[in-house]
C-alpha cells in the first residue's frame, strides 16, 4: 500500500500560469516536508508544515497542511521556467518516506 | 561548501560486477541515509545510520547490498553481483539526528549507476 499519493504525476504549463499539486494520504502525519529536485541533483527542502490548517509562503509558493494533517497542497503563482523540477512531499517517520512526486515543466 | 558529497557521480558497470559508492555527510551530522531513485519516481528508502549503528534496513535492501559507516563519519554502499535492475540514482543524505520527528535532511547529488 502506498503511504502517499501525489497528483498530478506530470504537469506541463506555460510561464505565468498558476498551478496546484496535491499530496494525499489516509494516515495522519505529525509533520510533512516538501522538497524540490532538479535533474541530476538531490532533493532540496522547501518547507516543513507541522500544524493542521497551517499555511506557509515561500515567495510565489504557498504550502498548506490539511486540517486533519492527512493531506497537503503546494500552489505556485505565476510559474517561471526556473520552477521546473520534481516536487516531492514526505512525512518524517524515523526517515523520509517520499511520494511519487509531481514532475513540473514550465515552458517559456 | 561543506554539503553532502557523493563519489563517484556516475558509474557504468557490467552485470555481475561489484560496485562501491561513498558518501561524506555534513561533518556534525549524526544520521546518514541511503535512498535509491529511478526515473520519474520519488526516492525509495534503503537504510540509515545513527553514528556508526545501522538502525533500519528496507526490504528493498537485498543480501547483495551492504552499507557501512565504520567510524560514524563517511559511509559506503556496496552492491555485489550487480543486475540490470540495480540501475538507478543512489542518493545519500545526512541530518543532525537530534530529533525523533521532523528532521531536516540534506542530500548529496547522487551516484548514477548504469548496469549493462
Amino acid at each position: 500500500t502506498q503511504l502517499l499519493e501525489q497528483s498530478p504525476q506530470f504537469l506541463s504549463i506555460q510561464e505565468g500560469e498558476n498551478l496546484t499539486v496535491y499530496c494525499n494520504s489516509s494516515s495522519v502525519f505529525s509533520s510533512l516536508q516538501w522538497y524540490r529536485q532538479e535533474p541530476g541533483e538531490g532533493p532540496v527542502l522547501l518547507v516543513t508544515v507541522v500544524t493542521g490548517g497551517e499555511v506557509k509562503k515561500l515567495k510565489r509558493l504557498t504550502f498548506q497542511f490539511g486540517d486533519a494533517r492527512k493531506d497537503s497542497s503546494l500552489h505556485i503563482t505565476a510559474a517561471q521556467p526556473g520552477d521546473t523540477g520534481l516536487y516531492l512531499c514526505a512525512p518524517f517517520r524515523g526517515k523520509l518516506i517520499f511520494g511519487q512526486g509531481t514532475e513540473l515543466s514550465v515552458k517559456p | 561548501d561543506t554539503g553532502v558529497s557523493q563519489n563517484p557521480r556516475h558509474k557504468i558497470t557490467k552485470r555481475g560486477q561489484n560496485v562501491t559508492f561513498r558518501c561524506d555527510p555534513i561533518s556534525e551530522h549524526n544520521r546518514l541515509y541511503w535512498y535509491r531513485q529511478t526515473l520519474g519516481q520519488g526516492p525509495e528508502f534503503l537504510t540509515y545510520f545513527q553514528n556508526e549503528a545501522q538502525l533500519e534496513k528496507s526490504r528493498l535492501l537485498s543480501d547483495r547490498f551492504s552499507a557501512e559507516r565504520p567510524k560514524g563519519s563517511f559511509s559506503t554502499l556496496e552492491i555485489q553481483r550487480t543486475e540490470q535492475g540495480d540501475s538507478a540514482m543512489y542518493l545519500c543524505a545526512s541530518s543532525l539526528g537530534t530529533r525523533v520527528d521532523n528532521e531536516k535532511l540534506f542530500f548529496g547529488s547522487g551516484t548514477q549507476l548504469s548496469v549493462l
